[in-house]
């Protein structure tokens, strides 16, 4: 079946760059995400990518594609503070229906 | 609010007890999703609901968890007989389904423990 990977941890220090890597399964799949979930809230999307591209950049995130080797990152500059969260991964095809997230990986900002 | 609420945010119950947790979607939206979020664990989609079409209860665990939808909009996710592995955040969203693209609204989420 379709299926999600990350890394499930990530530290960095404050002011350097944060890269979260995703890897999917599903070569059919027409939209990847990265959803932001902070401590005892629901996820929020940071932002999506059209599986036609393969940069997608958007103040400080930028997302790359590789659909070749159905790779995707996050990278996030200047990463403060505030950017400590778990970063979910997810892809959707067939109009979203079909929503598969990975576990997420959890981003820990030291100063 | 605006948002898509949960309620309760937190429930502790007994093994063996019923529990019934409820999702407000964003008004308009005709698509709604419940996940399971286990401690360290992604996502588990549970069932989906889209407009008046036959939900997806695909990721339903068993046959103790079960879902309705009233009028398009609340949705209950029900869990009968609770057991410890039921423990976990139960997550809520919602969409508008416009064309392809998806951004799923998430509430807070339902903590629930059984003892």
């Amino acid at each position: 079946g379709e299926d999600v990977e990350q890394s499930l941890f990530l530290s960095v220090r404050e002011g350097d760059s944060s890269v979260i890597n995703c890897t999917y399964t599903d070569s059919s799949s027409t939209y990847l995400y990265w959803y932001k979930q902070e401590p005892g809230a629901g996820l929020q999307l940071l932002t999506y990518i059209f599986s036609n591209m393969d940069m997608k950049q958007d103040q400080r995130l930028t997302v790359l594609l590789n659909k070749k080797d159905k790779h995707l990152s996050l990278r996030i500059a200047d990463t403060q503070t505030g950017d400590s969260a778990i970063y979910f991964c997810a892809e959707s095809h067939n109009y979203g229906q079909n929503f598969v997230f990975g576990p997420g990986t959890r981003l820990s900002v030291l100063p | 609010g605006a948002g898509v609420s949960q309620s309760p945010s937190n429930k502790v119950t007994e093994k063996g007890k019923d529990v019934e947790l409820r999702c407000d979607p964003i008004s308009g939206h005709t698509a709604l999703y419940w996940y399971r979020q286990s401690l360290g664990q992604g996502l588990e989609f549970l069932i989906y609901f889209q407009g008046n079409s036959a939900p997806d209860k695909s990721g339903l665990p068993s046959d103790r968890f079960s879902a309705e939808r009233t009028g398009g909009s609340v949705s209950t996710l029900t869990i009968q007989r609770t057991q410890q592995e039921d423990s976990a955040v139960y997550l809520c969203a919602s969409s508008i389904l416009a064309g392809g693209y998806n951004e799923q609204f998430f509430g807070p989420g339902t903590r629930l423990t059984v003892l």
